[in-house]
Parts: structure tokens; C-alpha cells; sequence
């Protein structure tokens, strides 16, 4: 089984400051790679997603992502945060040719004006 | 195309009760997995049912147990409630059979037992 680790639980931001959210897994083989957000009273909604390709994914609300296979890792980034990105953002991983996923415990994203 | 749909949003219920929660996927999606959220647990798998088989399932008593319709629909049962299933459950849905499908969430059923 995967095991992915988000290590900042919470991350306080001032508005239009960059912001890194740190996403590592565990497993040694393929993987691919997705970060979702959840906002207050919702369900999770899909920010990105990593299958193949290009290490750099560019995702919605100006949020990207780029996966280190080396360092087992897939950190989400953005330039500059808004009031708006205030968030739980969760970090996904299931194996090629699985079909199971595994979630981090989520980072809390409090952007401050 | 429609999200997915939980049904109720919300439901109180008493120690001892049992309970159904209801889960409509997006149209055309065959896979169905049911999470439990919690503050200090996070996101814990339940299980995931695709063509009306189960194929995964997580660390839980038997006293939660699920299933799917020919329709794709889903359902979960928790029997014999307890103070620690307050929770909010949350079901998502996917369109394919392997993990290159990402999961699309519905906006959950809060569940507190009393």
C-alpha cells in the first residue's frame, strides 16, 4: 500500500504571496499523481492531475504542480494566493495498474489579507 | 453533466440506530467509492464498488457495508451507530477501471449520532 505524506498540516500565506504545499508518497513504482482542494461544507474537487508527460501540470485557479520521480514528490505551487484559495488541499497517488487511491491528510491553506 | 449526488446532506441520528446514505455518480461513470471524513482521521477509504462488485474495501467493522445498483447508484449502511461515526462520508465516482481515472466527489452527507 502507498503511503503520502503531506507534512505541513497547516500554512498561513499573506495574500498574493507564492505558496508551496509539499506532497511526498511512498511507493517505488508507477504512480500518478493528483491534488485536490475542499472548500467549507464541500466535497473534493479535482485541482490537477499527473498521468504522463511533461513533470510540470498546470492545473485550475492558476495552481500547478510538478512531479520529482527521484525524490518521490508532487508539491503544489501558486505564484500569488487569493483570499478565495483559502482551503484543505489533499494530495492523491494510485499505482499504474491499480486501482486504489491514497490520500494525504491535507494541508489547511488560510490565506491572510 | 450533473455531479455527483448525496443524499440526505445532513441526518441526526441516535446510538444503536442504523442509517443509509444514498450516492447517484456522474452518468457513465461505473466506479463508486465511499469515504469517511473525519477531523482527526482525515480521509479514510471505506470501499468501491465498479459493475455492482466490490472490489476494495478498508479497514472497517462489518457494521458498515455498501453496495451498487445495475444503475451505478450506491448505497452504504452503517447499523448499530455509534458516537465515533459522526462524520461526514463523502462518495465519489470515476469513470474508468484503473487509478488513471480521478475521483469526482459529491458535497457529502454529515452524519452525527447523538
Amino acid at each position: 500500500a502507498q503511503s503520502v505524506t503531506q507534512l505541513d498540516s497547516q500554512v498561513p500565506v499573506f495574500e498574493e504571496a507564492p505558496v508551496e504545499l509539499r506532497c511526498n508518497y511512498s511507493s517505488s513504482v508507477s504512480v500518478y499523481l493528483f491534488w485536490y482542494v475542499q472548500y467549507p461544507n464541500q466535497g473534493l474537487q479535482l485541482l490537477l492531475k499527473y498521468l504522463s508527460g511533461s513533470t510540470l501540470v498546470k492545473g485550475i485557479n492558476g495552481f500547478e504542480a510538478e512531479f520529482n520521480k527521484s525524490q518521490t514528490s508532487f508539491h503544489l505551487r501558486k505564484p500569488s494566493v487569493h483570499i478565495s484559495d483559502t482551503a484543505e488541499y489533499f494530495c492523491a497517488v494510485s499505482e499504474v495498474g491499480g486501482n486504489q487511491f491514497y490520500f494525504g491528510t491535507g494541508t489547511s491553506l488560510t490565506v491572510i489579507p | 453533466k450533473a455531479g455527483v449526488t448525496q443524499t440526505p446532506r445532513y441526518l441526526i441520528k441516535t446510538r444503536g440506530q442504523q442509517v443509509t446514505l444514498s450516492c447517484s455518480p456522474i452518468s457513465g461513470h461505473r466506479s463508486v467509492s465511499w469515504y469517511q471524513q473525519t477531523p482527526g482521521q482525515g480521509l479514510q477509504f471505506l470501499f468501491e464498488y465498479f459493475s455492482e462488485t466490490q472490489r476494495n474495501k478498508g479497514n472497517f467493522p462489518g457494521r458498515f457495508s455498501g453496495r451498487q445498483f445495475s444503475n451505478s447508484r450506491s448505497e452504504m449502511n452503517v447499523s448499530t451507530l455509534e458516537l465515533g461515526d459522526s462524520a461526514l462520508y463523502l462518495c465519489a465516482s470515476s469513470w474508468g477501471q484503473g487509478g488513471d481515472s480521478p475521483l469526482h466527489f459529491g458535497n457529502g452527507t454529515r452524519l452525527t449520532v447523538t
